[in-house]
């Protein structure tokens, strides 16, 4: 299958910085991107949908300038959570589909906010 | 709108026997139902999908999943359970017809399996 590539792995921030997670689709054009949030035992939650050069669609409750989401092109879309907070801190995944697969999705980004 | 339910957070089998995870989903037309596995701090891994062809689906690891419309079910089956199996599942349905539209997760089911 189509192979997305999520990075990094893991982070740890001091609150108040920024981070940034990257979404890459290496081996196809990903015409949407999704990112999601996932609490410890709990289930994914849709954050919000991107597609390539137009502005992210935010879920309600997401608060769309504490997570900037950017897809500049059709391989990569970013995640970035600015003034972090311990509260910020879970897993992110990222998937990313075209019109004609389904959503692949990448390895997640566990974030730390200390 | 479309929703899926998973109807045990947790099941527990012995290695050897069967799984059954089971899921119910609500949908205005002829979904897209996919199941994955997730292992800990891991991302998501397909484990089949349902595209309005057979509704019997056959995915890795030995599983398989039977769309029956008149239940609104899309179980997730193994005939025999091993160590490995031992993981998250979601069952999950798209949003838009097709194959790449926003997914809508059900809450996940814990399979343990015992040795």
């Amino acid at each position: 299958g189509a192979v997305v590539s999520q990075h990094p792995s893991r982070v740890i921030c001091k609150s108040g910085t920024s981070v940034k997670i990257e979404c890459r689709s290496l081996d196809f054009q990903a015409t949407t991107m999704f990112w999601y949030r996932q609490f410890p035992k709990k289930s994914l939650m849709l954050m919000a949908t991107s597609n390539e050069g137009s502005k992210a669609t935010y879920e309600q409750g997401v608060e769309k300038d504490k997570f900037l989401i950017n897809h500049a092109s059709l391989t990569l879309s970013t995640l970035t959570v600015t003034s972090a907070h311990p509260e910020d801190s879970s897993f992110y995944i990222c998937s990313a589909s075209s019109e004609v697969t389904e959503a692949f999705f990448g390895q997640g980004t566990r974030l730390t906010v200390v | 709108a479309q929703s899926v339910t998973q109807l045990d957070s947790h099941v527990s089998v012995s290695e050897g026997t069967p799984v059954l995870l089971r899921c119910n989903y609500s949908s205005s037309y002829s979904p897209s139902l996919f199941w994955y596995v997730q292992h800990p701090n891991k991302g998501l891994q397909l484990l089949l999908k349902y595209t309005s062809a057979a509704t019997l689906v056959k995915g890795i690891n030995g599983f398989e999943a039977e769309f029956k419309k008149s239940e609104t079910s899309f179980h997730l089956t193994k005939p025999s359970a091993h160590m490995s199996d031992a993981a998250e599942y979601f069952c999950v349905v798209s949003e838009q017809k097709g194959q790449g539209g926003k997914l809508i997760f059900g809450q996940g089911t814990e399979l343990s399996v015992k040795p």
